[in-house]
Parts: C-alpha cells; sequence; structure tokens
C-alpha cells in the first residue's frame, strides 16, 4: 500500500533562518505531489506541485522553492524566513484512480519568532 | 475569481444529524470532495461527488446539484469524535483543488 510522510513535525524557527521541509512517498512511482499551506481560519493554499523529477510548478510567488531530486521525494526549502511563513504545511500525492483525490501526509507545523 | 464559501463554525448535539452546506464558483468542475480535520491534524478523505444527486457512506453522506454550484454534507448518529473542521475542495477545468476555508464543527454532549 502507499503511503506518505513528511518531517519534522514541529519547527520553531527565527526569522532569516533557512528552511527544509521533506516529503516522501512509498509504494507508488512517478506520483503527482504537492505542497501545502494552511494558515489558522484560511483554505489550503497550494505552494508547489510536481508530476515527476526537476519538474516543480510554482503558484504563489514568494520566498519559498520546492525541489524534486528524487521521483518519490519531495523537498520545500527558504533560504530566510519570514514571519508569515508561519504555518501548518502539508505535503500531499494524487492517489485514486477514479477520483483523484489527495492523499496527505501528517503536515509540519512551522512558527516563525 | 474562483470561490468556495461554507460556513465558518457550527455546533450540534452528540446523536443529532447536521448538514454542511458548500457553495461554488469555479472555472469548469470536475468533481467536489469533502475531507474531515482534526485539529492538528492532516484531512482525510470522505468523500466524492461529480455527478448531480446523493452518495452515501455510512453515517455520512454527500449531496451535489452542479447547476447550482451547491453540495452538502450530511452526518447522521453525531458522535464526539465527529468533532473536527469540514472542508469542501472542487476540482477546476485544469484539475487542480480549490479550497473552502473549512466548517468547524462542535458537537456537545
Amino acid at each position: 500500500s502507499q503511503t506518505i510522510h513528511q518531517w519534522p513535525a514541529t519547527l520553531v524557527q527565527p526569522v532569516g533562518s533557512p528552511l527544509s521541509l521533506e516529503c516522501t512517498v512509498e509504494g507508488t512511482s512517478n506520483p503527482n505531489l504537492y505542497w501545502y499551506r494552511q494558515a489558522a481560519g484560511r483554505g489550503l493554499q497550494l505552494l508547489f506541485y510536481s508530476v515527476g523529477i526537476g519538474q516543480i510548478s510554482s503558484e504563489v510567488p514568494q520566498n519559498l522553492s520546492a525541489s524534486r531530486p528524487q521521483d518519490r521525494q519531495f523537498i520545500l526549502s527558504s533560504k530566510k524566513l519570514l514571519l508569515s511563513d508561519s504555518g501548518f504545511y502539508l505535503c500531499a500525492w494524487r492517489g485514486g484512480e477514479d477520483t483523484g483525490e489527495l492523499f496527505f501526509g501528517e503536515g509540519s507545523r512551522l512558527t516563525v519568532l | 475569481g474562483q470561490n468556495i464559501d461554507q460556513p465558518t463554525e457550527m455546533t450540534a448535539t452528540e446523536g443529532a444529524i447536521v448538514q454542511i452546506n458548500c457553495t461554488y464558483q469555479t472555472s469548469g468542475f470536475n468533481g467536489l470532495f469533502w475531507y474531515q480535520q482534526h485539529a492538528g491534524e492532516a484531512p482525510t478523505f470522505l468523500s466524492y461527488n461529480v455527478l448531480d444527486g446523493l452518495e452515501e457512506k455510512g453515517r455520512f453522506s454527500s449531496f451535489l446539484s452542479r447547476s447550482k454550484g451547491y453540495s452538502y454534507l450530511l452526518l447522521k448518529e453525531l458522535q464526539m469524535k465527529d468533532s473536527a473542521s469540514y472542508l469542501c475542495a472542487v476540482m477546476d477545468s485544469n484539475y487542480q483543488l480549490i479550497w473552502g476555508a473549512g466548517t468547524k464543527l462542535i458537537i456537545k454532549p
């Protein structure tokens, strides 16, 4: 069966520090992968999606970047965090042969101070 | 622009029935999803509607009217563990998901 994991689960980082969140999927090949951010009381905001190795589409211009160095690995990064980067980050892959529903990782809670 | 509307918060009593509404305006339509999200956790898939009508899954049912841009999630025999946020999402013509802000459901004993 397919599984998706992301880490770390919780981060407290100072403004201006770097960020790296990692996501891996197992049990499937060439998955469509997504990074979302969820701010309190707001809907999920799509940040990046990838349909294959090295293929990244950015939905929102900001100081975050994403990379897909391997088929089942998706990384979210920042060189210098801003206060506004605080939030709940979710990695997902599109499964569901009939419906295309998303399956989410556990989530990473980022607090920038 | 694309828009998904659902109530911010609802309160219901254990054992009762609650209906959570979702209205949408999107560029195209390729299905509507409902997800459940407990506090501090990731969303989990509940239901998918692409044709008009009612889909039933145990205590949960989801209804869709494409002509009205409207869906609802019906939860029966409410349990305390149903306390969560319920997210409505629509897949647009580019097969991207547009998300509502979620409805926080509070269950009281």
